[in-house]
């Protein structure tokens, strides 16, 4: 059982640098998500897809952007990578309702040096 | 106002202790809420969901106050094996958006 699955797990950039992170899930989950996890602090939502087709800003969307590529994929780009984008970020899904689990990926560790 | 509010902690407790973490939410469109278990470095998992009435899963009971809009979670007999940052979660189904707390960091020593 595959669940969330990310990649890469660990990556180094510089800065200016672009990339995308990947994520997939085989849950069939309608809804998705990409939080971003600093040191001793919580999970901040960067942005989500409630369904395929459809994205939306969380809290912390500045940098970023994200492609709801099918209902399975769910991508982030980083297009000018900056030292303030070090973090920890974790792709996520779910399907949409009352008491419904939220799985998450194993989480991308990105420096940007 | 942030959305979420919970005490980071750390609380530090013996093994066998009682411990109780409160966690307040300023959405009144929150419909589901729950608690959430992330060891270190490694990626949140459920630990239960909250119910109005409450709910009890062994040692960890949970509860949901929506008129002073907070839950709380209480880990009776603690073990070591409790040590963890506790996040609470809610769901806002207008949005299907989940927002997490901060975390509460758990320590239980021997």
């Amino acid at each position: 059982n595959a669940g969330v699955t990310q990649t890469p797990k660990f990556q180094v950039l510089k800065t200016g640098q672009s990339m995308t992170l990947q994520c997939a899930q085989d849950m069939n989950h309608n809804s998705m998500y990409w939080y971003r996890q600093d040191p001793g602090m919580g999970l901040r939502l960067i942005y989500y897809s409630a369904s395929e087709g459809t994205t939306d800003k969380g809290e912390v969307p500045n940098g970023y952007n994200v492609s709801r590529l099918n209902k399975r994929e769910f991508s982030l780009r980083l297009e000018s990578a900056a030292p303030s984008q070090t973090s920890v970020y974790f792709c996520a899904s779910s399907e949409p309702g009352r008491n419904t689990e939220a799985f998450f990926g194993q989480g991308t560790r990105l420096t940007v040096v | 106002r942030k959305e979420v509010e919970q005490d980071p902690g750390p609380f530090n407790v013996p093994e066998g202790a009682t411990v109780a973490f409160n966690c307040t939410y300023s959405n009144s469109a929150s419909q589901s809420f729950f608690w959430y278990r992330q060891d270190c470095r490694k990626e949140p998992k459920l630990l239960m969901s909250v119910y109005s009435s409450g709910n009890e899963d062994g040692r960890f009971t949970a509860q949901l106050n929506r008129a002073s809009q907070y839950i709380s979670l209480l880990i009776r007999d603690s073990k070591l094996s409790d040590s963890a940052t506790y996040l609470c979660v809610f769901f806002t189904g207008t949005a299907s958006k989940l927002t997490f707390g901060t975390g509460t960091r758990l320590q239980v020593t021997l």
